[in-house]
């Protein structure tokens, strides 16, 4: 059974730094793109990052770019997120999600299995 | 910036059958966006329903089914039951590793 059990969440004031862990277990974690989706209170998902499988490739959407650094550990089955200078709208929970089909040469991507997620909070 | 529009709201009643939509704000969503489909309860994680496009996940009732309509696309679910109100959220692949979500449907079963 696939497990996802993300940490790492707290308190930061604005401008601060927090890294999220990811640890994964269950699958062969190195054959596996795995990705970062959050969820501000209330409001709906959004696609953070993703990193494939061997490292890499990395991804990020704009809100986060320049910000946030993705990276995994193959031999600890672990991804994270290093997330910088954090601002009041990046408060959410943070869900960590591994990814399906994202290989060659059936390239046909979805998120399969997530974790269930870790909150964030940004406040001075 | 191009949004992933979805109806926000959306009441059916027990055992009728329910259609939500999925879009571009500028465009027309394709198989190539390989569009999938996410519930979720409050507190809860998202859960997989619909990936590429038609494709069930594991254990999801064949009552769920997804498909391209029109410009669009889409979940239907055919006989809804009340444990399927949740909110239902579709995502794109829009490239280049690249992923946007909808806002989401609320659906409400009354």
């Amino acid at each position: 059974e696939v497990q996802l059990l993300e940490s790492g969440g707290n308190l930061v004031q604005p401008g601060g730094s927090l890294r999220l862990s990811c640890a994964a277990s269950g699958f062969t974690f190195s054959r596996y793109a795995m990705s970062w989706v959050r969820q501000s209170p209330g409001k709906g998902l959004e696609w953070v990052s993703l990193i494939s499988g061997d490292g890499g490739s990395t991804y990020y959407a704009d809100s986060v770019k320049g910000r946030f650094t993705i990276s995994r550990d193959n031999s600890k089955n672990t991804v994270y997120l290093q997330m910088n200078s954090l601002r009041a709208e990046d408060t959410a929970v943070y869900y960590c999600a591994k990814l399906e089909g994202w290989t060659l040469p059936h390239f046909s991507p979805y998120f399969d299995s997530w974790g269930q997620g870790i909150l964030v909070t940004v406040s001075s | 910036q191009t949004v992933v529009t979805q109806e926000p709201s959306f009441s059916v009643s027990p055992g009728a059958t329910v259609t939500l939509t999925c879009g571009l704000s500028s465009g027309s969503v394709s198989t190539s966006h390989l569009p999938s489909w996410y519930h979720q309860t409050p507190g809860q994680a998202p859960r997989t329903l619909i990936y590429t496009t038609n494709s069930r996940s594991s254990g999801v009732p064949d009552r769920f089914s997804g498909s391209i309509l029109g410009n669009k696309a889409a979940l239907t679910i055919t006989g809804a039951q009340a444990d399927d109100e949740s909110d239902y959220y579709c995502v794109l692949y829009m490239g280049s590793g690249n992923w946007l979500f909808g806002g989401g449907t609320k659906l409400t079963v009354l």
